[in-house]
């Protein structure tokens, strides 16, 4: 399978425990993305890596979640101190970066936060 | 004002009907207009990009309009396997300025 892979595919925490998400896109596709997505809403953007830089963070990103791509390869994204509000479904998406930016999804990590 | 709207339905329509659907949005310097079809508890998938000369793909059409700032998907001769949520999604193609700005989503069930 070469689509996007997303690890693990659900999680469910206590709350003000600490999680991690690991995210591996396309091969040879420079930009990820981050969203999460909640019951009944579309998905809303996180934030955005082209190759390992860090471009382009949302308001929604409090200083709980931080996202890195090291080597511009895999992703993680950690929640620290988790609360009932991160419940949701995070999802990784990753683009070749050409024209038109079109971004293809992996199957998202589904995270209840109890 | 939402980026982008759309009408959440659900839209429940009988096997070989005809349906559209419309997502307008608000930044007029959007360049980039898609719509995803998502299952329940699954990721979206790509379905159509949108152009301005508007496309279709077998039974589905896309057609984006840039002065009232919409786009539409039609589905022709429904199939029970269409029954889904539709995202449209819209992107201004700037450098550092790449998300995806997604609407709500409209659900979708095909009647037998």
């Amino acid at each position: 399978d070469t689509g996007v892979s997303q690890d693990p595919r659900h999680k469910i925490t206590k709350r003000g425990q600490n999680v991690t998400f690991r995210c591996d896109p396309i091969s040879e596709h420079n930009r990820l993305y981050w969203y999460r997505q909640t019951l009944g809403q579309g998905p809303e953007f996180l934030t955005y890596f082209q190759n390992e830089a860090q471009l382009e963070k949302s308001r929604l990103l409090s200083d709980r979640f931080s996202a890195e791509r090291p080597k511009g390869s895999f992703s993680t994204l950690e929640i620290q101190r988790t609360e009932q509000g991160d419940s949701a479904m995070y999802l990784c998406a990753s683009s070749p970066g050409a024209a038109k930016n079109i971004q293809y999804f992996g199957a998202g990590t589904r995270l209840s936060v109890l | 004002r939402k980026e982008v709207e759309q009408d959440p339905g659900p839209f429940n329509v009988p096997e070989g009907a005809t349906v559209a659907f419309n997502c307008t949005y608000s930044n007029s310097a959007s360049q980039s207009f898609f719509w995803y079809r998502q299952d329940c508890r699954k990721e979206p998938k790509l379905l159509m990009s949108v152009y301005s000369s508007g496309n279709e793909d077998g039974r589905f059409t896309a057609q984006l309009n840039r002065a009232s700032q919409y786009i539409s998907l039609l589905i022709r001769d429904s199939k029970l396997s269409d029954s889904a949520t539709y995202l449209c999604a819209v992107n201004k193609w700037d450098f550092g300025n790449e998300k995806l700005t997604f609407g709500t989503g409209t659900r979708l069930t095909i009647i037998p």
